[in-house]
């Protein structure tokens, strides 16, 4: 089945600690997104790649880094920078000829920060 | 003023109700037009796809998009419980190199 696949589901961290989050589709979509979802604040934009080799942060990337080596990967590294990372994470892709418009989900990484 | 407003409600409503979900914007730059439904713990699902002003109806859901406005609707008709969710509007202008501005979510219930 064609999708995008984020794992984990439920992450913990330590402060102080990096982790990164997996973002994998096999949809052929050339542009990715990495969003964060907090209680209150719908969905914000952290970084967004629209090709191999290229992305651009979004508002609210610092504490944050990804890297696009491959058209189906978009990891996400929280840093230890990130202040506040517990929160609920959603990785993205649009289809090519739609980078701009829409966007199709994954079912999220919960990141807790114990 | 944000870009994009969206009342979060809890919005409450029996079983076979008509539900009315909105969302203004301030960019009139904006042309194409989303709502996701989102249950809880889970990532968005696309639910209707609109570019420009107009309607756009599949099944018991129907979009409307008003740009003299900047108001855009979410009808959704004979509600049922499954239909209860968060519902977030999107939209972008379409230009390379920018991405979708969501709305914060409105929750909605429906109850039988």
């Amino acid at each position: 089945d064609g999708g995008i696949t984020q794992s984990p589901k439920y992450l913990f961290r330590k402060e102080g600690q990096n982790v990164t989050l997996s973002c994998e589709q096999n949809l052929n979509h050339d542009a990715m997104y990495w969003y964060r979802q907090d209680p209150g604040q719908g969905l914000r934009l952290i970084y967004y790649s629209q090709i191999v080799n290229d992305f651009q942060k979004g508002d609210i990337a610092e504490g944050y880094s990804v890297s696009r080596e491959k058209k189906e990967s978009f990891p996400l590294t929280v840093t230890s920078a990130q202040k506040n990372p517990t929160a609920f994470y959603l990785c993205a892709s649009s289809p090519p000829g739609r980078a701009n418009t829409e966007a199709f989900f994954g079912q999220g990484t919960r990141l807790t920060v114990v | 003023q944000k870009e994009v407003e969206q009342d979060p409600g809890p919005l409450s409503v029996p079983e076979g109700a008509i539900v009315s979900l909105n969302c203004t914007y301030s960019n009139s730059a904006f042309q194409y037009f989303m709502w996701y439904r989102q249950y809880s713990r889970k990532g968005p699902e696309l639910l209707m796809y609109t570019y420009s002003s107009g309607n756009k109806e599949d099944g018991r859901f129907t979009a409307q998009v008003d740009k003299s406005s900047k108001y855009i609707s979410l009808f959704i008709r004979d509600s049922q419980p499954s239909d209860s969710a968060t519902y977030l509007c999107a939209m972008s202008g379409g230009q390379a190199g920018t991405a979708l501005i969501f709305g914060k979510g409105t929750t909605l219930s429906v109850s039988s």
